[in-house]
């Protein structure tokens, strides 16, 4: 069973325009991570925010984590048509692995 | 460097049977974690093997079993195909246990009739 939501399922912008996907967990983390996947195939690693983090950026991206509210956000800036993916937060804690969100579709559209 | 290889790419079987996934790790990694992931869904952790030992097990039933072969290289499983195990099975490597540095394969298409 997934221990973690994600919202929105689906998000459909126009290149330019900046998206935001939230991902909420149950349990307490180590470290949450955020994964992108082209068609089904292999994830990509994008960031990793540790439980004593509140915000991180890499380029593009921008990751927040509120362990209070045990909540992430993931925004993505000036969107391309190369950014559509399905989106994944990875809440990890030794033992369980990673535990996984049921995903963000992205749709950037040119 | 060679990322993470895993074989077959696709696969179909019949329900009853049984089927072997194959995972090369990246050079240097002594980690394979194991997932599944079911269309539509997230990745679900299935077994993590380090050092050729289990370290990890996810809620899954007996018919799935793993090991990890002295090169690292890793092997799943599955006994008595059910419908449901239709999925796409990821394999992930990794240093050792760190909480960070996984790297995924393209993953494997399992298709159960």
């Amino acid at each position: 069973s997934q221990q973690g939501e994600e919202d929105p399922q689906a998000l459909s912008i126009q290149e330019g325009e900046n998206a935001t996907m939230n991902c909420s967990y149950k349990t307490s983390i180590n470290n949450l991570q955020w994964y992108r996947q082209n068609s089904g195939r292999g994830l990509v690693h994008l960031i990793l925010i540790r439980s004593n983090e509140r915000e991180k950026h890499s380029g593009r991206l921008r990751v927040t984590l509120d362990t209070s509210k045990k909540s992430s956000s993931l925004l993505i800036t000036a969107s391309r048509a190369a950014d559509t993916a399905s989106y994944f937060c990875a809440m990890f804690n030794y033992g369980q692995n990673f535990v996984f969100g049921p995903g963000t579709r992205l749709s950037v559209l040119p | 460097d060679a990322g993470v290889t895993q074989s077959p790419t696709h696969l179909i079987k019949t329900r009853g049977q049984q089927v072997t996934l194959r995972c090369s790790p990246i050079s240097g990694h002594k980690s394979v974690s194991w997932y599944q992931q079911v269309l539509g869904q997230g990745p679900q952790f299935i077994f993590q093997y380090y050092e050729k030992e289990e370290r990890g097990r996810g809620n899954f039933p007996d018919r799935f079993s793993a090991r990890q072969f002295p090169n690292y290289s890793s092997e799943l499983n599955v006994n008595a195909l059910l419908l449901g195990d239709s999925a796409l099975y990821l394999c992930a490597s990794s240093l050792d246990l760190r909480d960070y540095g996984y790297t995924f394969g393209s993953g494997t298409r399992l298709t159960v009739v």
